[in-house]
């Protein structure tokens, strides 16, 4: 009964390739979002989507893109990996998505670009 | 732009000691702040969320505080436990965006 899974856990892949993060949240929250911890362990906010909505965008290589099927999923596929990809990537989900709410995360997936 | 700062980047503390994490931000128009524990391989945990308005907020023998005119948050740790080590991150909110976190304190309470 988690609140927020991600799949999966860990991925190691070569450079060049595709790769897809699968997010759910039995929640029943509106809003989700993909977070990028770097080695330096700096947290980035990348996307957020409310209701299927894309709502926040940041500065982030257009080789990744974001899929929200249905409220409670939101699916991260990067294109054409690259050595920089290499992070810990963290998605969350909130109420309404407002910033005075609490943010519910899943344990997040550790990519290694070889 | 929002910037969120934490200090120090560790800290080590026998077990039983209180402590304080410090947290500054440079935007100060904010009517909130977050604190989470990170554990590691998992993912972030919200413990506390204090309101300007409040100034403060407590949950166990946890106590945050906000102080928006210094653009500076605590978050008190009393009669530390092994079982508190992990990191421990701040994050602000930037308007139009989503919460912006500090880089976190790494907690290592010895028993």
């Amino acid at each position: 009964d988690t609140a927020v899974s991600q799949t999966p856990k860990y991925l190691v892949t070569q450079m060049g390739n595709d790769k897809s993060i699968k997010c759910e949240q039995n929640l029943g929250h509106d809003t989700m979002y993909w977070y990028k911890q770097d080695s330096k362990k700096f947290l980035k906010i990348m996307f957020s989507y409310n209701n299927k909505e894309l709502i926040i965008n940041e500065t982030v290589p257009n080789r990744f893109s974001p899929k929200s099927p249905d409220k409670a999923h939101l699916n991260l596929h990067i294109n054409s990996l690259e050595l920089g990809d290499s992070a810990v990537y963290f998605c969350a989900s909130s109420q309404e998505g407002s910033t005075n709410e609490k943010l519910f995360f899943g344990s997040g997936t550790q990519l290694s670009v070889l | 732009k929002q910037e969120v700062t934490q200090i120090p980047a560790a800290l080590s503390v026998p077990e039983g000691e209180n402590l304080v994490l410090n947290c500054s931000f440079t935007d100060s128009a904010i009517y909130n702040l977050q604190w989470f524990r990170q554990d590691p391989g998992k993912g972030l945990t919200s413990l506390l969320l204090i309101q300007s308005s409040q100034r403060e907020q407590t949950s166990g023998r946890l106590n945050a505080s906000l102080d928006k005119s210094s653009g500076r948050s605590t978050l008190y740790i009393a009669a530390s436990q092994p079982g508190d080590s992990a990191t421990y991150l701040c994050a602000a909110p930037q308007a139009g965006t989503a919460l912006i976190f500090g880089k976190g304190t790494t907690l290592s309470v010895s028993s």
